[in-house]
C-alpha cells in the first residue's frame, strides 16, 4: 500500500524542539523528492522544506530556515524533520509529501498529518 | 515574495461547469499544480504541470494556464466535488500556495 505515514507531534513551550519522522511504504522512496508542507487550523497549506531524491539539495521557507532541518534516512524509508526554536506560530498540522520528481514539481502523496502545538 | 491569488469561493450547480482561477505574476510561465482537500482530509493532488491528471483523477477535471492566470475546470460538477482548491506554483526555490477557494455544489 503506496503511504506515507507521520509521527512525532505533540505538544510542546515556546522554544522548544520536537523530530518528525514520515515512515513511507509502498513505493521506492529513494527515488523521490521529498517535502514538508503544514496547515494552521482553518488556513492553507504552507510548504515549509524540501530534500532531493539523494539529499544532495535542501531548501527551505524563510518562516523556518535556521530552524528547521529536512532529513532522510533511505535505509529506513524515513523523511525526518527536526524542529528547533519553536513559536506559537508553528502550531499546525505537520504533513509529510512525496513529490513526483527527483527535483521539485507537485506533491503527489501526503500523510495524514501530524499535530505540532506550541504552547506554554 | 511571490504570490498566488485565488477567489474564496466558488458556487456551482449539479452537472454545471465550475471554473476557479488562480492569478500571479507571470504564472503562465510556471507550472501550475491543483489539489482538493476535503474537511478532515490531506490534500490530494487533482492536476499537475498545467494539464495533466494524475491516475485516477475523473476527465471532467481539467487546467490550463497561460498569461497571468491558472483554471482548474471541473465540467459536470458532482456532489463529490465539494472541497476546497488549492492552486500552488514554484517560485524559484519556494513552493507557494494560493489561499484556496471552496467550491460549492449547490
Amino acid at each position: 500500500q503506496v503511504q506515507l505515514v507521520e509521527s512525532g507531534g505533540g505538544v510542546v513551550r515556546p522554544g522548544g524542539s520536537l523530530r518528525l519522522s514520515c515512515a513511507a511504504s509502498g513505493f521506492t522512496f529513494g527515488y523521490y523528492a521529498m517535502h514538508w508542507v503544514r496547515q494552521a487550523p482553518g488556513k492553507g497549506p504552507e510548504w515549509l522544506a524540501f530534500i532531493r531524491y539523494d539529499g544532495s539539495d535542501k531548501y527551505y521557507a524563510a518562516s523556518v530556515k535556521g530552524r528547521f532541518t529536512i532529513s532522510r534516512d533511505d535505509s529506513k524509508n524515513t523523511l525526518y524533520l527536526q524542529m528547533n526554536s519553536l513559536r506559537s506560530d508553528d502550531t499546525a498540522v505537520y504533513f509529510c509529501s512525496k513529490d513526483r520528481s527527483r527535483n521539485r514539481l507537485a506533491f503527489d502523496l501526503w500523510g495524514q498529518g501530524t499535530m505540532v502545538a506550541v504552547s506554554a | 515574495s511571490y504570490e498566488l491569488t485565488q477567489p474564496p469561493s466558488v458556487s456551482v450547480s449539479p452537472g454545471q461547469t465550475a471554473s476557479i482561477t488562480c492569478s500571479g505574476n507571470n504564472l503562465g510561465d510556471k507550472y501550475t499544480h491543483w489539489y482538493q482537500q476535503k474537511p478532515g482530509q490531506s490534500p490530494v493532488l487533482v492536476i499537475y504541470q498545467d494539464n495533466r491528471r494524475p491516475s485516477g483523477i475523473p476527465e471532467r477535471i481539467s487546467g490550463s494556464n497561460s498569461g497571468n492566470a491558472a483554471t482548474l475546470t471541473i465540467s459536470g460538477t458532482q456532489a463529490v466535488d465539494e472541497a476546497v482548491y488549492y492552486c500552488q506554483a514554484w517560485d524559484s526555490l519556494t513552493a507557494v500556495f494560493g489561499g484556496g477557494t471552496k467550491l460549492t455544489v449547490l
